[in-house]
């Protein structure tokens, strides 16, 4: 069965700052990748989507795909303290969204 | 318009009593889901709908129900909660499934006690 598995727990950068979090996930047959972002008393929100291998960028957020390493990345450059929030990385598998724990983004003003 | 609402956003129960929650779209989405998610735990899918037909996930079968009485509306129904049903429950919904956008509730924070 999926599994995703998201690092680190926890991340603090300094406001202006790149952030850099990882995501691993265990099904070669996975073909769609979403990052969602999920602020204090709301619902996750989709940040981005991410289907062929490379880099796609929109602003200042850049998702990396490699099928081959099983491996997703976030990158988000000139980090806002609006950005603080929990992160989570999922995997499509089979029917449904296969959710990593979450990495939970401090940005330092 | 992408909102999705959650009634009621917090909910104490007790031990053996049951347990409804609420959740409504006005996106015409096909699908809505409802989620589990523990502190420090990764989402977990309980069951969704797809039109008007129900998929539970194998593991919480006999523990959720669920009704879809209309395209905007649907239920999470708990029969007798126990303290291991005490989490944040989201729900969401998206336009079909697989590659397509899913969008969130708020929540309802469940203490079972």
């Amino acid at each position: 069965q999926q599994k995703v598995q998201q690092s680190p727990e926890s991340l603090i950068v300094p406001e202006g700052g790149m952030a850099s979090l990882n995501c691993t996930f265990s099904d070669r047959n996975s073909q769609y990748f979403w990052w969602y972002r999920q602020h204090s008393g709301e619902g996750p929100k989709a940040l981005m989507s991410i289907f062929s291998n490379g880099d796609k960028k929109e602003g200042r957020f850049t998702a990396h795909l490699n099928k081959a390493s099983l491996y997703v990345s976030l990158h988000i450059k000139d980090s806002q303290p609006s950005d603080s929030a929990l992160y989570f990385c999922a995997a499509h598998s089979n029917y449904q969204l296969i959710w990593g724990s979450g990495t939970k983004l401090i940005i330092k003003p | 318009d992408t909102t999705v609402k959650q009634n009621p956003r917090y909910k104490l129960a007790r031990v053996g009593k049951p347990v409804n929650l609420i959740c409504s779209q006005t996106m015409n989405h096909d699908t809505m889901y409802w989620y589990q998610k523990k502190p420090n735990q990764a989402p977990k899918l309980l069951l969704f709908y797809y039109d008007k037909i129900l998929n539970r996930e194998a593991d919480t079968f006999e523990k959720f129900q669920s009704s879809r009485p209309n395209n905007s509306f649907c239920s999470l129904y708990i029969g007798s909660a126990g303290l291991e049903y005490s989490a944040m429950y989201l729900c969401a919904s998206s336009r079909r499934q697989n590659q397509d956008t899913q969008y969130f509730g708020p929540g309802t924070r469940l203490l079972v006690l």
